[in-house]
């Protein structure tokens, strides 16, 4: 099955600077990869996706690139806030929509100090 | 859009108890729901797939016996911890997926269950 590996595990930016998280993933198979904030006791949400046909996607302050022949995807947050602190987990599967299930990695807790 | 609500946020109970959650989606139609179970500080793993009107995917490692998921319209999923022990104290969380092309999990708030 798909396997999901997510660094760096802890992340502290000052607020303003930007933010890199990286995740790798195993099947060659995966074409939709979503990113979920998630706040303590909170539910994950949905903050940017994207799928194999494109290298790149941007939202405001939050990008996300994709290198599916290295199989791996990043998250890039500039300008960070101090709501922007969270855990944040990365996931992949084949296909969005009811069929596909998402397998998560492992999170990433930012914390962005004033 | 994409509303999905989760009942009860919070249960504390004696070990032998079963407890039911039930997660909605309250403005749009979802034939299959997700489980996942979350350890503090730690990622989300997928329990069961939930599919309306017929039985749930299970995991491996997942006791179907033991977590009983019904999907009884296309708006309500129940997962069932039947006779829970304090080694079932965690944080349950559901998800849902609108019925159109290429739609992503929506979550509902997560059910903190602790069993004492």
């Amino acid at each position: 099955g798909e396997n999901v590996e997510q660094h760096p595990s802890t992340l502290s930016v000052q607020e303003g600077d930007s933010a890199v998280i990286k995740c790798t993933y195993s099947d060659s198979a995966s074409n939709y990869f979503p990113w979920y904030k998630q706040e303590l006791g909170k539910r994950p949400q949905l903050i940017i996706d994207i799928r194999s046909n494109v290298g790149e996607k941007k939202d405001q302050r939050i990008a996300v690139t994709l290198n599916k022949t290295a199989k791996h995807f990043s998250l890039h947050i500039t300008e960070t806030q101090p709501e922007d602190s969270a855990v944040y987990f990365c996931a992949a599967s084949i296909r969005p929509g009811t069929a596909s299930k998402l397998t998560f990695g492992t999170g990433t807790r930012l914390q962005v100090t004033l | 859009g994409a509303v999905v609500s989760q009942h009860p946020s919070r249960v504390i109970c004696k070990s032998g108890t079963s407890v039911k959650i039930e997660c909605r989606s309250l403005d749009f139609q979802a034939t299959t729901m997700f489980w996942y179970r979350q350890f503090p500080k730690k990622s989300l793993m997928l329990m069961a797939t939930s599919n309306e009107g017929s039985k749930a995917t299970y995991e491996q490692g997942v006791e179907k016996d033991k977590f009983l998921i019904n999907h009884a319209s296309l708006t309500l999923s129940t997962l069932t911890v039947t006779s829970a022990h304090p080694e079932d104290s965690s944080f349950y969380i559901c998800s849902a997926v609108r019925e159109a092309k290429n739609q992503p999990q929506h979550f509902g708030d997560g059910t903190r269950l602790s069993i004492l």
